[in-house]
């Protein structure tokens, strides 16, 4: 069975571009989760889903992060204009349940330059 | 606030030998999961072990496993027999059953040496 599948792998972009990152969640899972990692922060989850509609989404950072779940295998974590602060990974995360164990997809690298 | 705490930034340990990575949390929760994750340097995270808060019996998977002590917060992890492909960071984390958000730790990075 495929695990969660996250696209790019890696992205460098300018400062003020748009940033789309792609997320594909286990099969027959529920919720979906975006953590981003950094050195200063840690991990620390952004939004979670649940059965495609935003539960949780106070660890965004601020308006120019939007984040959608239009079906069950897909969900995407748009960032627009993005700032070099914004390089970090970004983890997709999915879960049977809510109280499931979280799997995690492999992440995205971001670069803002 | 709730929090996770891993005192020790790096470990280091013989092949072969045995490590205990710290972990302790607070949460005012009855209801909530606790989970080791291991993070190698192609950064993928990797779960390691799961334990739930209501269940007494210390979870293994393996040559990993708990000392869960609910009481005092704490929730270390047990490598035995380690081998050099355990070399990463581990990151201590929790759930609430109520709220999905994991919490982490700090993580602590383990060395593994022949």
């Amino acid at each position: 069975d495929a695990g969660v599948i996250q696209s790019p792998r890696h992205e460098v972009t300018e400062m003020g571009q748009e940033v789309t990152l792609r997320c594909k969640p286990i099969s027959g899972h529920n919720s979906l989760f975006w953590y981003r990692q950094t050195m200063m922060r840690g991990l620390e989850l952004l939004i979670y889903f649940n059965n495609n509609v935003p539960i949780d989404d106070s660890g965004m950072p601020e308006d120019r992060f939007s984040a959608k779940m239009p079906n069950a295998s897909f969900s995407t974590l748009k960032i627009q204009p993005s700032e070099p602060r914004d390089s970090a990974v970004y983890f997709c995360a999915s879960s049977r349940n809510r109280r499931d164990t979280q799997y995690f997809g492999p992440g995205t690298r971001l670069t803002v330059l | 606030a709730q929090t996770v705490t891993q005192s020790q930034p790096e470990m280091s340990v013989q092949e072969a030998e045995t490590v205990t990575l710290s972990c302790t949390y607070d949460t005012s929760e009855s209801d909530y999961y606790l989970f080791w994750y291991k993070q190698p340097p192609s950064r993928q995270m990797i779960l390691v072990i799961r334990q739930e808060a209501y269940k007494q019996q210390n979870a293994t998977e393996n040559r990993f496993s708990v000392n869960f002590q609910k009481a005092a917060k704490s929730f270390s992890l047990k490598i035995s027999d380690s081998q050099l492909g355990d070399a990463a960071m581990y990151f201590c984390a929790y759930h609430t059953g109520t709220a999905s958000k994991l919490t982490f730790g700090t993580g602590t990075r383990l060395q593994v040496t022949l």
